[in-house]
């Protein structure tokens, strides 16, 4: 059973627009969210997390919402840029435990 | 460089090989995984080690088996795999059990396995 759902294996978005990545959780126990960047060839960075006690986070071009009552959240990058390019996973833990989607890869176009 | 440094970067092997992936972090944390990543599916936790000590093993076969030394070093042994184990493998360490401490999780850049 896939905890953490990312149900948009794609993403295209033009260059300056906003990116609206999307994930869902089913396992209330999580109370803690990350979002991670993937290149090719490369393990996954870390690019912003969110507490469950809190709605929305910001950094920069990069905003994470939580809405708890949906079990869903979502990470906003705006505006979009070319470098942005790469697959985007959502994460969430408890205790001991950080479960990934399966990523949504996102292409910024000129 | 996120501090994290998986070897090797690839490896291809027979199903009767037995190999060792070697993770190292500089980061000074005391918490290290490794994460399995197959096309197409979620990033799988395969063991979790914190303060050196295996907290968790999610129903992973025996034809894999980590080693971890100290809290620099992380290893898994590799032995009669099959086919179906070719995948990325990601090693990654964290200042405490993420989850319980809520921090971000530092990956290395994974070494791809082939069995064949």
């Amino acid at each position: 059973d896939q905890q953490v759902k990312q149900n948009s294996p794609s993403l295209s978005v033009q260059e300056g627009r906003i990116s609206i990545l999307n994930c869902d959780y089913t396992n209330s126990m999580f109370d803690y969210f990350l979002w991670y960047k993937k290149y090719p060839a490369e393990g996954p960075t870390f690019l912003i997390s969110i507490s469950s006690i809190k709605d929305k986070n910001e950094d920069g071009r990069f905003t994470v919402f939580l809405n708890k009552s949906a079990k869903h959240l979502s990470l906003h990058i705006v505006p979009s840029q070319p470098g942005d390019s790469a697959v985007y996973f959502c994460a969430a833990s408890y205790t001991d435990k950080l479960i990934f989607g399966t990523g949504t890869r996102l292409q910024v176009f000129p | 460089e996120t501090g994290v440094t998986q070897t090797p970067r690839h490896l291809v092997m027979g199903m009767t090989n037995k190999k060792s992936l070697k993770c190292e972090q500089h980061l000074g944390h005391n918490a290290m995984y490794w994460y399995k990543q197959s096309a197409k599916k979620p990033l799988e936790l395969m063991f979790v080690y914190s303060l050196e000590e295996r907290v968790e093993n999610n129903s992973v076969p025996s034809r894999f088996s980590p080693e971890c030394p100290n809290s620099s070093h992380l290893f898994l042994h590799l032995h009669t795999l099959q086919p179906e184990d070719s995948a990325l493998y990601l090693c990654a360490s964290s200042q405490g059990a993420t989850g319980i401490q809520n921090t971000e999780a530092f990956f290395g850049q994974g070494t791809r396995l082939t069995v064949v």
